[in-house]
């Protein structure tokens, strides 16, 4: 079956350093790989779309990449501030969207 | 941009009862959806909320336990019926104010716990 795998341990970065985070999908072939962000109690907030034929995209502070031949997304916040804290979700689509369980982040000051 | 609400927020409720959660959208969209959220688990598809007709429901969800109704662009109601402990869940409503699945947006959601 279909799978989104995101690491489900907290990550915990140092304020200023680049956090990187991890989608992995199997026996899959989404036409795009999205991002978004969760705070407690909220719903999610749309944050980047990528799709297969590209490999990097970019904005502001956030970079994600796309690589269909490791199945996998990364998803770079770089110089990280304690307001980036919060869960991340990966979301594939193809003929319909399928959410990962998403990654907590933690920004230390 | 498209903006969400949903009423009620949270709700706790009996066993057996049904709950009816309505979406409201500040401008018309081309679609809404309605997902579930258990604690720690990703989030998944109910079902499409189609404007004028039934709505489609994924794999695992029935129109008898989940009726939905989109009577116009901006306006949508789940009903979570017949409720057991399992149900309690967080439910959220979203919309695609365009073509493409980059301007998906969601509701803050409704938290659901039945007793």
């Amino acid at each position: 079956s279909q799978k989104i795998e995101q690491n489900s341990e907290a990550l915990n970065i140092q304020e200023g350093k680049t956090a990187t985070l991890t989608c992995n999908y199997t026996n899959y072939s989404p036409a795009y790989l999205q991002w978004y962000r969760q705070d407690p109690g909220r719903g999610p907030v749309f944050l980047l779309l990528i799709r297969e034929n590209e490999k990097e995209k970019r904005k502001e502070r956030l970079k994600v990449t796309f690589d269909t031949t490791l199945k996998q997304s990364l998803f770079h916040i770089t110089a990280s501030q304690p307001a980036d804290s919060a869960t991340y979700l990966c979301a594939c689509l193809d003929d319909k969207i399928i959410f990962g369980k998403g990654t907590r982040l933690h920004i230390l000051p | 941009s498209a903006v969400i609400s949903q009423k009620p927020s949270r709700d706790i409720c009996q066993r057996g009862t049904s709950l009816t959660i309505q979406c409201q959208v500040d401008s018309q969209v081309t679609m809404m959806f309605w997902y579930r959220q258990q604690p720690g688990q990703s989030l998944t598809l109910i079902a499409t909320a189609n404007q004028g007709s039934e709505a489609t429901y994924e794999s695992g969800f029935v129109i008898d336990k989940f009726p939905i109704s989109r009577p116009n662009l901006t306006f949508s109601t789940l009903t979570v019926s017949n409720m057991s402990p399992e149900d309690s869940s967080i439910y959220l409503c979203s919309a695609l104010s365009g073509s493409s699945y980059n301007e998906q947006f969601f509701g803050p959601g409704t938290r659901l716990t039945v007793l």
